[in-house]
């Protein structure tokens, strides 16, 4: 398993301004996974970020909405640029699980959330 | 492209009955698939996850599910609902060649006294 610590865990913002949130993870990933659930929704992926290469974004989100930073194997944020209510969302931080020799286990760890609201 | 559907956004049964949520995953090739259930102001959790071994899987909390390609279903039961049991719950896959897992729609689980 592992280990994840989101920041902020929630926070109220003022429409036009931008938040960063930050995930700390306790081991060494080389990929970590950005997903948005708005209000009463499911999980949708925003972007996958891998260190030292720019984040693959999905399609209907862009870099300069959601510019994401990966300094090294541990850490990543997640910007949400010059906000608006329709960005009130929950936004969750995930990495692969690794099994005892190293391998991809398939399944998704989660961080707890940043619950986001702008008014 | 491989997705998954989840039947019935709301489902409410009453303490100690059988709880049964459905999901069916639209694939011709076996996929990886998860059951995630989130708490109120909480992540996901893992509940269980098939990956071509056995059909029947056991999770966490009693839960277990059945995956059957005749039907494309991978559907979560637990024959005894408990109080603490009220969560949303995920169905999930793993597209072919991503890490990143795609969700159901969800499924709001109410026990009822």
């Amino acid at each position: 398993s592992a280990v994840i610590s989101q920041k902020p865990s929630r926070d109220i913002c003022q429409r036009g301004t931008s938040l960063t949130i930050q995930c700390q993870v306790d081991s060494q990933v080389t990929m970590m996974f950005w997903y948005r659930q708005q209000p009463g929704q499911s999980l949708t992926l925003i972007a996958t970020a891998n260190q030292g290469s720019e984040a693959t974004y999905e399609s209907g989100f862009v870099i300069d909405k959601f510019p994401i930073s990966r300094p090294n194997l541990t850490f990543s944020t997640l910007t949400v640029s010059n906000m608006s209510p329709e960005d009130s969302s929950i936004y969750l931080c995930s990495v692969v699980g690794r099994g005892l020799a190293g391998g991809s286990t398939g399944e998704l760890f989660f961080g707890e959330g940043s619950r986001l609201t702008v008014l | 492209a491989q997705s998954v559907t989840q039947l019935g956004s709301h489902v409410s049964v009453s303490e100690g009955a059988l709880v049964l949520l459905r999901c069916n995953y639209s694939s011709s090739v076996p996929p990886y698939l998860f059951w995630y259930v989130q708490y109120p102001n909480q992540g996901l959790q893992l509940l269980l996850k098939y990956t071509s071994a056995a059909t029947l899987v056991k999770g966490i909390n009693g839960f277990e599910a059945e995956f059957k390609k005749s039907e494309t279903s991978f559907h979560l039961t637990k024959p005894s609902a408990h109080m603490s049991d009220a969560a949303e719950y995920f169905c999930a896959v793993k597209l072919t060649g991503r890490r990143a897992l795609t969700f159901g729609s969800g499924t709001r689980l109410q026990v009822q006294p």
